[in-house]
């Protein structure tokens, strides 16, 4: 099964960009994931799925200041022009399809400066 | 649009069990695989099981093993989840998440959320 492994916290200032890293196991480098970004009394947020071919699903509303990429066994979430509503909790996910098992990383807690 | 609606905050006791619900309207339910996740206070997204109603079998993290039940009412495009035996560690927000698309496998779809506080 994927383990997905994020940084537990990050900062960067309003106005700037910060980029997000959410690193898969080794074994599962290839896995596509998802990013979202719980709401404290609300539905988490959707974000993306940022596909291996370059096309990304993106989540209502998700403005095109966030985009996803990947090197390697890293995924990325980059949060430009970064904004106050930018301070909160990011989680990756993924799955084993075989076996329909979910999976989410720990979650970095960004903070805007 | 698809929306899950869940059923509202329950407060239980130790060694007792709930049932929260997930109702899906607006969408297509039941080829599409549905999971219950959860949030402990100050902690992360925990993955408890899921399952695809068409065909009726769930599966479950290891964690959750002999102490979770999901199960699906086509009829209502209802999903469920038990949990018994509950323990205070289980106080948590539960959310239902669906697929964005058939073997999607991605939760993009969200339940608002059940506060399931367990405190004797």
């Amino acid at each position: 099964q994927p383990v997905l492994t994020q940084s537990s916290s990050a900062s960067a200032s309003l106005g700037s960009s910060v980029k997000l890293t959410c690193t898969l196991s080794c074994g599962h480098i290839s896995y596509i994931i998802a990013w979202h970004q719980p709401q404290p009394g609300k539905a988490p947020r959707y974000l993306m799925k940022p596909e291996g071919s370059g096309s990304c699903t993106k989540g209502s509303g998700v403005p095109d200041r966030l985009s996803g990429s990947r090197s390697g066994a890293d995924r990325y979430l980059t949060i430009s022009n970064l904004q106050s509503e930018g301070e909160a909790d990011y989680y990756c996910e993924t799955w084993d399809s075989k076996i329909q098992d979910w999976v989410f990383g720990g979650g970095t807690k960004l903070t805007v400066l | 649009q698809l929306q899950l609606v869940q059923s509202g905050a329950e407060v239980k006791k130790p060694g007792s069990s709930v049932t929260v619900s997930c109702k899906a309207s607006g969408g297509t339910f039941s080829n599409y695989a549905t999971s219950w996740v959860r949030q402990a206070p100050g902690q992360g997204l925990e993955w408890m099981g899921g399952i695809i109603p068409i065909f009726g079998t769930a599966n479950h993290a290891q964690k959750f093993q002999g102490r979770v039940t999901i199960t699906a009412d086509e009829s209502t495009s209802t999903v469920y989840m038990d949990l018994n035996n509950l323990r205070s560690e289980d106080t948590a927000v539960y959310y239902c998440a669906r697929e964005t698309t058939v073997n999607s496998w991605d939760a993009g779809y969200w339940g608002q959320g059940t506060l399931v506080t367990v405190s004797s």
